[in-house]
């Protein structure tokens, strides 16, 4: 199965250490979306990004957050000095470069962050 | 920016009857989706609408969308415990940036 894998899927951090949460997007995606998702809430955007470069970050968090997805390897998105706020559900999606018309966003599993 | 609304946010219901939960959207877009996400789970993909007064099927859903209107409906026939879910709409902005709805938690009783 070629989905869009994230790792890991709980990562319990206490308050003031780093979280790292890692994205491969599917075979052949290179534009990669990060979501936060609070419990029982929506999907807020974060950011959007193809490899080695940042599309869009209006969602980010101006401090301790911080994303990247290089030329090899996963995306990755990086808390640093975790709060009890920042406990969520991270969900990262993929996309073709030329996302066709009638393509969806692919998700994948999320990370769901407990901040203790 | 562009705002995404869903309503109704929480909805329960029989089974066997019909209901439609609403999306309305704040600028201009061509593309709108329909997901469902289950408790604990990622989510799914159900509807892709491109283009005013598309109207696509699957099953018991059936998605509409009115680009004038900036509108797009899920309707559900027919209810049956399996549909309960979270149901998003997400709208496509012109920059590829894509803004979700907060979602409409749906129960379906048996």
């Amino acid at each position: 199965n070629a989905g869009v894998m994230q790792n890991p899927r709980h990562l319990v951090r206490r308050r003031g250490q780093e979280a790292r949460l890692r994205c491969s997007p599917m075979k052949g995606h290179s534009h990669v979306y990060w979501y936060r998702q609070l419990p029982e809430e929506g999907l807020k955007f974060m950011v959007y990004l193809q490899k080695e470069n940042i599309i869009d970050e209006s969602g980010m968090p101006k401090e301790r957050f911080s994303a990247e997805f290089p030329k090899e390897g996963p995306s990755i998105l990086r808390i640093q000095q975790v709060v009890r706020g920042d406990s969520a559900a991270y969900f990262c999606a993929s996309s073709p470069m030329n996302r066709g018309y009638n393509s969806p966003l692919h998700f994948g599993n999320g990370t769901r962050l407990t901040v203790t | 920016e562009l705002k995404v609304e869903q309503n109704p946010l929480f909805l329960s219901m029989q089974e066997g009857k019909n209901y439609t939960i609403y999306c309305n959207y704040s600028t201009t877009s061509d593309r709108l989706y329909w997901y469902r996400q289950d408790p604990g789970k990622s989510l799914e993909s159900l509807f892709v609408l491109l283009s005013n007064g598309a109207v696509k099927q699957e099953g018991r859903l059936m998605a509409s969308l009115d680009t004038k209107a900036r509108l797009s409906t899920l309707h559900i026939t027919a209810a049956v415990h399996d549909l309960s879910a979270t149901y998003f709409c997400a709208v496509d902005t012109r920059d590829d940036k894509i803004i979700f709805g907060k979602g409409t938690r749906l129960h379906i009783l048996p």
